[in-house]
């Protein structure tokens, strides 16, 4: 089946400081990619999507120069985290939609910590 | 637009007891309709989808759901709860042909096994 790999699983950083987190489409080739945020006991949130070779959309509410979205091959999406803080400190999950079966496959979450 | 509503943010059943998990469904084209199950700092791992066809859907570890176009429902079922099943579980709601539309979750259930 799909498979999506997410890398860092978890990272702390000091406040002030970036963050990159990496998804990859490792068996297909995924041409939008979605980032979502979760907090603690609480849904997933859509954060934006991620389109190759284009610009991200953003979700209302969410700063696009603060969360940085790259997807500069079909299987290859980052979000940077710039000048993280505390409050930024979240779950953090990848999906992409692997059209050959009408599913959708999520990477294994990040867990960023900033102090 | 679309949305979906998960009645009971906890249930709690023991062991060998049947599983209801309720979902609801507002959508304004065909959904598409899945079910994910989330266990603690992980991804989300698809159990099942209702993509326009059996409106009886039968997933993995036993469970299954039903598309009731009627009730705009979709619950998610299991005959016999195993400790293992408890886990966070979300449904969620797309549409058909979306490729770069992303999941919309509800807020989730947690469900409890009790030995």
């Amino acid at each position: 089946g799909a498979v999506v790999s997410q890398h860092p699983s978890w990272v702390i950083c000091k406040s002030g400081t970036s963050v990159k987190i990496e998804c990859r489409s490792l068996d297909f080739q995924a041409t939008t990619m979605f980032w979502y945020r979760q907090f603690p006991k609480q849904s997933l949130m859509l954060m934006a999507t991620s389109n190759e070779g284009s610009k991200a959309t953003y979700e209302q509410g969410v700063e696009k120069d603060k969360f940085l979205i790259n997807h500069a091959s079909l299987t290859l999406s980052t979000l940077t985290v710039t000048s993280a803080h505390p409050e930024d400190s979240s779950f953090y999950i990848c999906s992409a939609r692997d059209l050959r079966g009408d599913g959708y496959t999520f990477g294994s979450g990040t867990r960023l910590t900033v102090v | 637009a679309q949305s979906v509503t998960q009645l009971g943010s906890h249930v709690s059943v023991s062991e060998g007891a049947l599983v209801l998990l309720r979902c609801n469904y507002s959508s304004s084209v065909p959904p598409y309709l899945f079910w994910y199950v989330q266990y603690p700092n992980q991804g989300l791992q698809l159990l099942l989808k209702y993509t326009s066809a059996a409106t009886l859907v039968k997933g993995i570890n036993g469970f299954e759901a039903e598309f009731k176009k009627s009730e705009t429902s979709f619950h998610l079922t299991k005959p016999s709860a195993h400790m293992s099943d408890a886990a966070e579980y979300f449904c969620a709601v797309s549409g058909p042909n979306t490729g770069r539309r992303a999941l919309t979750f509800g807020s989730g259930t947690r469900l409890q096994v009790q030995p």
